[in-house]
């Protein structure tokens, strides 16, 4: 399994948009990119999925550049109900086992 | 998407004892996995367990601490075996969509002392 690193927290206020980069420079031809959502008490939420390019779906966006050993997720318009931890993840989705990092603690401010 | 649900949601416990952890999702399921999160940490998998067979354990985590039933498609069970304070933790269990996507249930805390 890939080795991710990312930012341990950021801070950011009401209406911005956050980005949350994530390293992976050994990330194999087969691994894809996911990023779960995890609010204190409850269990991890998938936000977004993808193998290169952009990705976009309601919640946040995940933009990957050619060369794949990065990616950012992002998130616009934060509210407070945004503040949570976020984890990136590489793998192969044929393995079916998530490796979680240390996450980044993403803390919205009004 | 799938909707889990994990008895109990909390217990304290005595070192010795064991506790079983229950998880329920509201549909047929093939793999699912539980995850152990120390305070203050990120989540590490426990091991895999797929209805049918026995259940595929990741390295520093033994069936013999942590043994696993998965009757059917929809439950499976979590017991934590001879408690130590260092089995402190929530256990989360998974279930895995044809998407890959991977629901989690809300966790259950273990204190135990």
């Amino acid at each position: 399994l890939a080795k991710t690193t990312q930012p341990i927290s950021m801070d950011s206020y009401e209406g911005q948009e956050v980005n949350i980069t994530c390293s992976h420079n050994n990330i194999a031809t087969n691994d894809y990119i996911t990023w779960y959502q995890q609010f204190p008490s409850q269990g991890p939420r998938f936000i977004i999925q993808g193998y290169k390019t952009k990705v976009t779906n309601e919640v946040a966006s995940l933009f990957i550049p050619a060369d794949r050993k990065s990616s950012t997720l992002s998130l616009p318009r934060v509210s407070l109900s945004d503040t949570a931890v976020y984890y990136c993840l590489v793998g192969d989705l044929n393995n079916h086992k998530l490796s979680f990092g240390a996450g980044t603690t993403v803390t919205v401010r009004a | 998407s799938a909707v889990i649900s994990q008895k109990p949601s909390r217990d304290i416990c005595q070192r010795g004892t064991s506790l079983t952890i229950q998880c329920q999702v509201d549909s047929q399921v093939t793999m699912m996995f539980w995850y152990r999160q120390q305070p203050g940490q990120s989540l590490t998998l426990i091991a895999t367990a797929n209805q049918g067979s026995e259940a595929t354990y990741e390295s520093g985590f033994v069936i013999d601490k942590f043994p696993i039933s998965r009757p059917n498609l929809t439950f499976s069970t979590l017991t934590v075996s001879n408690m130590s304070p260092e089995d402190s933790s929530i256990y989360l269990c998974s279930v895995e969509d044809a998407g890959y996507e991977q629901y989690f249930g809300p966790g259950t805390r273990l204190t135990v002392t």
